[in-house]
């Protein structure tokens, strides 16, 4: 059971937008811990993605954008391409633990 | 190139011992904190060990405590694992991972901006 929680599985089909929420609690997202997100292309290390809530890292496309509000966050795609097709891990940090924590994941299936 | 490279995985027998290496290359490696996320077979990442710059912050996932001891050599560049009285349970694929930190909000925020490859652990009889 992850501390962050999302949704196993969204889909969508090229040039939709699809979203990923990722669900916490007061002691990490709500108690004002910045969520980062992380992609991983089948096979390949996790690469960073957003940054501080909603900051791209240089390279990542602009079609990829973060928010967050409250005890949660998302990730938004627009402009869905078949490269982005991956697991996405949400992440902050939890002060009961003093540890990072990360969401379950979600299998992006472009369709 | 700016890159970490794990190594050191292998097969080994539950209750056994593993020493994991992750070689920096391309940055300042005595400037950051470090850490090691492991992800089991088609499961999601865990947080497993934490090391500060000088070595004087190190954490422990509950569930590795005791049994793993993180350490790294700024001189050489490179960080360990090693993993001791090994279960089934660690089998995972083991990453090194640089951390970034900054403060905002009166918090103190952390992320991981550099990813190595990973290095398969699989503990089986």
């Amino acid at each position: 059971q992850s501390v962050l929680t999302q949704p196993p599985s969204v889909s969508g089909a090229p040039g939709q937008r699809v979203t990923i929420s990722c669900k916490g609690s007061s002691s990490n997202i709500g108690a004002a811990y910045d969520v980062h997100w992380y992609q991983q292309l089948p096979g390949t290390a996790p690469k960073l993605l957003i940054y501080g809530n909603n900051n791209r890292p240089s390279g990542v496309p602009d079609r990829f954008s973060g928010s967050k509000s409250g005890t949660s966050a998302s990730l938004a795609i627009t402009g869905l391409q078949a490269e982005d097709e991956a697991d996405y891990y949400c992440q902050s940090f939890d002060s009961s633990l003093r540890d990072s924590v990360f969401g379950g994941g979600t299998k992006l299936t472009v369709l | 190139q700016v890159q970490l490279v794990e190594s050191g995985g292998g097969l080994v027998k539950p209750g056994g011992s593993l020493r994991l290496s992750c070689a920096a290359s391309g940055f300042t490696f005595s400037d950051y904190y470090m850490n090691w996320i492991r992800q089991a077979p088609g499961k999601g990442l865990e947080c497993v060990s934490y090391i500060s710059s000088s070595s004087n912050t190190i954490n422990y996932a509950d569930s590795v405590k005791g049994r793993f001891t993180v350490s790294r050599d700024n001189a050489k560049n490179s960080l360990y694992l090693q993993m001791n009285s090994l279960r089934a349970e660690d089998t995972a694929v083991y990453y090194c991972a640089r951390d970034r930190m900054y403060d905002s909000s009166a918090n103190t925020h952390w992320y991981f901006d550099l990813w190595g490859r990973g290095t398969p652990v699989t503990v089986s009889s």
